[in-house]
């Protein structure tokens, strides 16, 4: 596709339910990268991905937190268990490789956790 | 670690009139520095970024940025604001620590371009 694109982007879940987000990068991405953004604040970092490999995942709070790239270009953000405090927006960014080049970001997953 | 600091909240400005958004950093190594806007409901759009060379960079929608290693600062610029131009503005920086190229971004700085 032309950009990233997240699905869905709005999600209500009950608090304790589990819930999945998932990314599809620009085609030819290699990398992907995780982010979480409370209201009003920047971006934070959650984890990320060299084609198929979890090469950083030390952003992720806690381990009710899982994300994965099976084929090295779909991504899933997976939240067991939800808590209030995992309320948030959910941004998935692609790039090509290299410390030069920029991110491009998707629309973001709003979590609003109930 | 890498970090990026934006100082202000939020900047107000007349339509026309020239904007800055600041934005300070703090690197170990090159500096490899970028600029997002994010309007609402909206994710980051990329703007412009500082690799190597010039030191006025430019960007996407009539924006700059300069680059002052001396000052270790990377301010976002405009010559004319536009109305449309009122968004959340977001510096980043890419922490080379990890060897992952992640993006540590600041807190984000909203700007108000009033008509």
């Amino acid at each position: 596709g032309a950009g990233v694109s997240q699905s869905p982007r709005y999600k209500v879940a009950k608090r304790g339910q589990d819930v999945a987000l998932r990314c599809d990068p620009i085609s030819g991405h290699v990398s992907l990268f995780w982010y979480q953004q409370a209201l009003g604040q920047g971006p934070e970092f959650l984890t990320y991905f060299q084609n198929e490999a979890q090469l950083d995942k030390s952003g992720l709070p806690s381990d009710r937190f899982f994300a994965e790239r099976p084929e090295g270009s779909v991504s899933t953000l997976k939240i067991q268990r939800t808590q209030q405090e995992d309320s948030a927006v959910y941004l998935c960014a692609s790039s090509f490789q290299g410390e030069r080049t920029e991110a491009f970001f998707g629309q973001g997953t709003r979590l609003t956790v109930v | 670690a890498q970090s990026v600091a934006q100082p202000e909240d939020q900047v107000n400005v007349a339509e026309g009139n020239p904007l800055t958004v600041k934005c300070t950093y703090s690197v170990s190594g090159n500096p490899y520095l970028f600029w997002y806007v994010q309007y609402p409901n909206r994710g980051l759009q990329f703007l412009l970024k500082y690799i190597t060379g010039d030191n006025l960079v430019k960007g996407s929608y009539g924006f700059e940025a300069e680059f002052n290693k001396s000052q270790t600062s990377f301010h976002l610029k405009k010559p004319s604001a536009l109305v449309s131009d009122s968004a959340l503005y977001f510096c980043a920086v890419r922490d080379m620590g990890t060897g992952f190229q992640k993006l540590v971004f600041g807190t984000g700085t909203r700007l108000l371009v009033s008509p």
